[in-house]
């Protein structure tokens, strides 16, 4: 079983700019989470799809942004970057439902220049 | 709100030695509880989950957690540490409905030979 794909693994955008981020999760999970990695602020939930709805939403500006497809497919996408939104993005998917387990991605590591 | 601590920042053991990482956790109701590890530049992987019943649970690579509702502790402890365990450590809650996880800081586990 395949697990959950990020593309890209890398990408350097310069202030301003807008990026997308993308997360397959694993076959018949409808839920995919998203977190901001720092070193300074850690692991912090960005938000959560399921069944192409959000369910949850993190305290973050409204440039971040996401969504999910029919197929669970999400997108992350983050409008007018500051330096500090350099950091790593994980994609989270699980089943769905209650809290379960969650099955993480290898990351989109975003380096704002 | 649901708030998770790991009170050790960097520990270091020597290979074969045991191993216990600590976690405290704040959450009204009953938890879901998680340890997931993180090498250097990857994302995370699920070592064991807590959902209910037997307090005391196994994960992979050896490793097991107890779940303590007196204490709110939920710690990571392994036998005998193997170099290749070197890596850092998250403790995680589930938060309300979803799938939304609050994570503690991390500990970054060093292995001496």
């Amino acid at each position: 079983k395949a697990g959950v794909t990020q593309t890209p693994r890398y990408l350097i955008k310069t202030r301003g700019q807008q990026v997308t981020l993308s997360c397959s999760p694993i076959s018949g999970h409808r839920s995919v989470s998203w977190y901001q990695q720092t070193p300074g602020q850690g692991l912090q939930f960005l938000f959560e799809y399921f069944s192409e709805t959000q369910r949850n939403k993190g305290n973050f500006p409204g440039r971040f942004s996401g969504r999910q497809f029919s197929n669970s497919r999400s997108e992350m996408n983050v409008s007018t970057l500051e330096l500090g939104d350099s950091a790593l993005y994980l994609c989270a998917s699980s089943y769905g439902g209650r809290v379960r387990e969650a099955f993480f991605g290898q990351g989109t590591r975003l380096t704002v220049v | 709100a649901q708030s998770v601590t790991q009170p050790d920042i960097h520990i270091t053991v020597s290979e074969g030695a045991s191993l216990e990482l600590r976690c405290n956790y704040s959450y009204g109701a009953t938890p879901y509880l998680f340890w997931y590890v993180q090498s250097p530049g990857q994302g995370l992987q699920l070592l064991l989950k807590y959902f209910s019943g037997d307090t005391l649970v196994q994960g992979i690579k050896g490793f097991e957690a107890e779940f303590k509702r007196s204490q709110s502790s939920f710690n990571l402890r392994k036998p005998s540490v193997h170099w290749s365990d070197a890596a850092e450590y998250f403790c995680a809650v589930g938060a309300g409905d979803g799938n939304k996880l609050v994570f503690g800081a991390g500990t970054i586990l060093r292995v001496k030979s």
